[in-house]
């Protein structure tokens, strides 16, 4: 089962800055905060991760609580190409090899 | 570079039928994973290779299994296919297994 619970959708005005959070109050210390995001019928995308330190690139910015039981991806000012389900996996970083388990993801609207 | 890319992207088939997917990871990429995605059960775990071995297994019947080549290319075959295993099938390739790059899928269709 997945370790992180998210809100099934969201709607974002365009040009406004997206706040996704995501709830994992049972992360271990050595798990990290993963990001990835999939447009209608296309592959899943990586967009960030994290351990504990807050996290930013040229998709988005991550942001995780001290305790480290939530964090909030931000897209900071989303487009409509923004329009996905967002999926927020917690895992450790080599342990588990390459698999990732999914929960059923927020699906983000962005809107005109 | 080349993303992941996957053969062929649609496919029909009828039930019994086995089937063969493709997946070419990025290049320099040693770990490959597959997923199924239905509409009931979502984004699931099917097995990864690394270096040409399983890694990893899901929790998916032995209808289901899959190879690595010594040049990392991937395949998945599902034999005696049911209606069920109508999805969409995706590959992802790693360098390191903790970051995982996706491709765009192959979508089967059983009939």
């Amino acid at each position: 089962d997945a370790k992180t619970t998210q809100p099934t959708s969201m709607d974002c005005a365009e040009g406004r800055a997206a706040n996704l959070p995501c709830n994992h109050s049972t992360i271990s210390g050595n798990e990290y905060v993963y990001w990835y995001r999939q447009i209608h019928s296309q592959g899943p995308q990586y967009i960030i991760h994290g351990l504990k330190n807050n996290e930013t690139n040229e998709m988005a910015s991550l942001i995780i609580t001290e305790d480290r039981k939530s964090s909030t991806l931000i897209l900071p000012h989303a487009t409509l190409r923004d329009t996905a389900v967002y999926y927020c996996i917690v895992r450790p970083l080599y342990n588990q090899g390459g698999k990732l388990i999914f929960g059923q993801g927020t699906e983000l609207s962005v809107k005109p | 570079k080349a993303g992941v890319t996957q053969t062929p992207r649609y496919l029909i088939k009828t039930r019994g039928q086995q089937v063969t997917l493709s997946c070419s990871p990025i290049s320099g990429h040693r770990s490959v994973s597959w997923y199924q995605q239905t509409p009931g059960q979502g984004l699931q775990f099917l097995f990864e290779y690394f270096s040409e071995t399983q890694r990893n297994k899901g929790n998916f019947p032995g209808r289901f299994s899959g190879r690595q080549f010594s040049n990392s290319r991937s395949e998945m075959n599902v034999s005696t296919l049911e209606l069920g295993d109508s999805a969409l099938y995706l590959c992802a390739s790693s360098l390191d297994s903790a970051t995982q790059y996706f491709g765009p899928g192959t979508r089967l269709l059983v009939l």
